[in-house]
């Protein structure tokens, strides 16, 4: 099936780092959203961008909504050790319940 | 409020059967799906309920289907279970199709041997 391009595929980084991640698309969605999934939960919305050149906090958090409509990034600033996890992008079409998601970002902060 | 509800939390099967997999959306949410997710394939999309009707559905063969109820409460099925089959099954719960936000249950966690 089909998958969004996302990179990097993992970080390693040192705890109070910027982090940056993004996703690519080849084709356009209406809506972004960013998902956290830690081993053997399921995944929790970070956060959610509705409109082409949009950018969106949730804290720590900040994230982007591409002006093409086709990629997205988001940033994690002073990195924790409770950011650990896979992020995941996923693009949604407008008009049904349908992900698709990136292939994920895995997350290590070492302190 | 409370959240997506996934049962079982974990299922061990033996290959060739068949198992039910049950989802509570979040409370006035009507849009379920399911999706699929194995370290090689990631995350795919199955199939999708909203009005107790099938509105879209990925690329799984025939075994893989499901159903939603008038409360909104879904179930997937698979037969004739292969051992490919073995992964984490997640339901997503959305207030309508349109509507992109999406909020997850914690899985289930199904192992054919």
């Amino acid at each position: 099936g089909q998958q969004l391009n996302q990179s990097p595929q993992s970080m390693f980084i040192q705890e109070g780092e910027d982090v940056s991640m993004n996703c690519t698309s080849s084709s356009i969605f209406n809506t972004w959203l960013w998902y956290k999934q830690d081993p053997g939960e399921g995944p929790v919305l970070l956060i959610a961008l509705y409109k082409a050149g949009e950018l969106t906090s949730n804290g720590r958090l900040t994230a982007q909504f591409g002006i093409t409509r086709k990629d997205s990034f988001l940033n994690i600033s002073a990195s924790i050790p409770s950011d650990v996890g896979i992020y995941f992008c996923a693009g949604h079409p407008g008009t049904a319940s349908k992900l698709t998601f990136g292939t994920g970002t895995r997350l290590q902060v070492t302190l | 409020k409370a959240g997506v509800t996934q049962t079982p939390r974990y299922l061990i099967k033996t290959r060739g059967q068949q198992v039910t997999l049950s989802c509570s959306p979040i409370s006035g949410h009507r849009s379920v799906s399911w999706y699929q997710q194995t370290p090689g394939q990631g995350l795919q999309f199955l199939f999708e309920y909203f009005s107790e009707t099938q509105r879209n559905k990925g690329n799984f063969p025939g075994r893989f289907s499901g159903r939603q109820f008038s409360n909104s409460r879904s179930e997937m099925n698979v037969s004739t279970l292969e051992l490919g089959d073995s992964a984490l099954y997640l339901c997503a719960s959305s207030l309508d199709p349109g509507y992109g936000e999406a909020f997850f249950g914690q899985g289930t966690r199904l192992t054919v041997v």
